[in-house]
Parts: structure tokens; sequence; C-alpha cells
């Protein structure tokens, strides 16, 4: 089973400041990572696939990057709906694993 | 408008069996696989299992093989888990999510499952 590693655990910015989430595997998982949103009470939403592919309707501030084993979501300037929690996700094996995920909080 | 929407969680007793359901509307249902994932009160995602579009190949994560079981009718564009030997730390609430390659890019609201006695 691939293991992926989110840091930090919790991200304090102020709106308007850049946030960098970081998801690493235990062994290379090509650019099959995905990226999700989660607010309090909701389903997760997907905003990144493919590693830098951004979803049906996201934002243009969020990008992701990374292949192999590294990868990072950025928001590059935080509105106050993004404050959530992230959780990247990898497709390349079964089973499929997610990370333990990244709080963004407002500082 | 693509929808997920599931259904028959509910309080089991330890050791007993439930099945919950997802009834999706908007899509065509038969072309996608589909993946359940779970989330217990205060933690992360978890997948939990999937199914091809036709039904013949499925998934599990280790900590259900054996016990749980997914299924679907397309004719219904209905998915289930059939879900046995039910324990404590199945406590959860399970979401089903449309499998577009690579992502789940629809998500149900979820359906709560509280094992207990």
């Amino acid at each position: 089973e691939i293991v992926l590693t989110q840091s930090p655990a919790t991200l304090s910015l102020s709106p308007g400041e850049r946030a960098t989430l970081s998801c690493r595997a235990s062994q290379s998982v090509s650019s099959y990572v995905a990226w999700y949103q989660q607010k309090p009470g909701q389903a997760p939403r997907l905003v990144i696939y493919d590693a830098s592919n951004r979803a049906t309707g996201i934002p243009a501030r969020f990008s992701g990057s990374g292949s192999g084993t590294d990868f990072t979501l950025t928001i590059s300037s935080l509105e106050p709906e993004d404050f959530a929690v992230y959780y990247c996700q990898q497709r390349s094996n079964w089973p499929l694993t997610f990370g333990g995920g990244t709080k963004v909080e407002i500082k | 408008e693509m929808q997920l929407l599931e259904s028959g969680g509910g309080l089991v007793p330890p050791g007993g069996s439930l099945t919950i359901s997802c009834a999706a509307s908007g899509f065509t249902f038969s072309s996608w696989a589909m993946n359940w994932v779970r989330q217990a009160p205060g933690k992360g995602l978890e997948w939990v299992s999937g199914i091809s579009s036709t039904g013949g190949t499925t998934y599990y994560a280790d900590s259900v093989k054996g016990r749980f079981t997914v299924s679907r009718d397309n004719s219904k564009s209905t998915l289930y888990l059939h879900m046995n030997s039910l324990r404590a730390e199945d406590t959860a609430v399970y979401y089903c999510a449309k499998d577009s390659g690579r992502r789940d890019d629809y998500w149900g609201q979820g359906t709560l499952v509280t094992v207990s006695s």
C-alpha cells in the first residue's frame, strides 16, 4: 500500500497570503495524484487531478505540481472560501490511498 | 444536473450487517466506475472500495476485505455496499463518488453508519 504524507498538518495564514501544501508518496505514483477540498459538514470537492490539472469550476489561483513522489498544491492568494481541509490522493495503484490532510485555517 | 444520493445508513450493533445505497442521476451511470470513501468522526478520508463500470472488477481496502461487498445495478443506476461483521471502527460517514479515471469528480453528501450496542 502506498502511504501519502501531507505537511504541514495545519497552515495558519491570512486572506491574501500564499498557501503551499505538500504531499509525499512512499513510492512513485507518476503524476496520478488528485487533491480534494473539504469544508465542515460537506462532501469533498475535487480541486486538482493528474497532479496539475484544475477541475471544472476551480479558480486559477489553485495550482498543482509534482511527479514521482513529491507533490504540491499552491493557492496563490487565499480567499475566505479557501479555508478548509485539503487531502491528496494517489490514483496510481490499488488500494487507492489518501493523505492525512492539511487544514488551512485563518490566522 | 449530476447527482449522487446515498441512503440506508443507521445504527447497527457490532457484528451486524447493513447495506447502503447510492442512487445516481444526471449522467450515464453504466459508463463509469464508482468508489466508496468513508470518514470516521473527526478523522480523514479513507477509500473503502471501487467497482468497474460493468461490475466485473472490484477492489477493497484491507480493512474491509472479506467483510464488505460492493455491487451495482446499472438498470437502476444504483451502487451498493453490503457490510457484514461490522465493528465499532466502521462507524463513519460513507460517501459514494463517480470515478472519472484518475479522479473522483462527483461526490454524494454521505450517509452515516454507526456501529454500537
